[in-house]
């Protein structure tokens, strides 16, 4: 089966830096992505890696390595409004399905 | 432009009821794509049209569940009848390309609440 951990909830400063963890094990590999979720409202898309490295986008950075089968979101000088989940997915290489972790809920204190 | 609409957003029956869900996706999107989300635990993926023919319904939990896109625009998903473990947040989401660097666009969700 297929299976992805995140932690489930972080807590940080305003200011801070949080960085969300996530492994898999999936039956093939075909991207990992990040979606963003406040409370009652659609998950968002905010990064996707296939390569392993960084991939940078204004105060947040997504992380790969496939060889290790981890990844990692890193969100840079939090704001308030970042207090929202976090959802790790991988899209296994068989069709086209995304397979989510459990989802990190990051709170931002002032 | 329109984002992927889903209605209701909140939906609570009894069980034995039967409920649809209806999902409009972005106009253009050929993919869609039905997810559910069951309080606290990850969010897990149900079905996948490309424009009406159902792609891969591996996910759909059991013969209650019966999901449409007729025409091949919006798509609705019934459960009937519906039982207590079907609880949680219905999400449909669309996109319009496929393959490695597909981007879902993900709707608000339904709530739905079985009691």
């Amino acid at each position: 089966g297929q299976n992805i951990d995140q932690p489930t909830e972080m807590t940080a400063t305003e200011g801070a830096i949080v960085q969300i963890n996530c492994t898999y094990q999936t039956s093939g590999f075909n991207g990992l992505f990040w979606y963003q979720q406040h409370a009652g409202e659609a998950p968002t898309f905010l990064s996707y890696n296939v390569l392993d490295g960084l991939e940078e986008t204004g105060r947040f950075s997504s992380f790969l390595s496939r060889s290790d089968s981890y990844g990692y979101l890193l969100l840079q000088e939090l704001q308030m409004k970042d207090s929202a989940s976090y959802f790790c997915a991988v899209k296994v290489a068989a069709g086209n399905k995304l397979t989510f972790g459990g989802g990190t809920r990051v709170l931002v204190k002032p | 432009e329109a984002g992927v609409t889903q209605f209701p957003s909140h939906s609570v029956i009894e069980k034995g009821q039967t409920v649809t869900l209806r999902c409009d996706p972005i106009s253009g999107h050929d993919n869609l794509y039905w997810y559910r989300r069951v309080m606290g635990k990850e969010i897990k993926f149900l079905l996948h049209f490309v424009k009406e023919s159902k792609q891969d319904e591996s996910g759909m939990p059991n013969n209650r569940f019966l999901a449409e896109r007729t025409g091949g625009t919006y798509s609705t998903l019934k459960v009937q009848p519906a039982e207590l473990e079907d609880s949680g947040v219905y999400f449909c989401a669309s996109s319009q390309v496929r393959g490695v660097r597909e981007k879902l666009f993900f709707g608000s969700g339904t709530q739905l609440s079985v009691l």
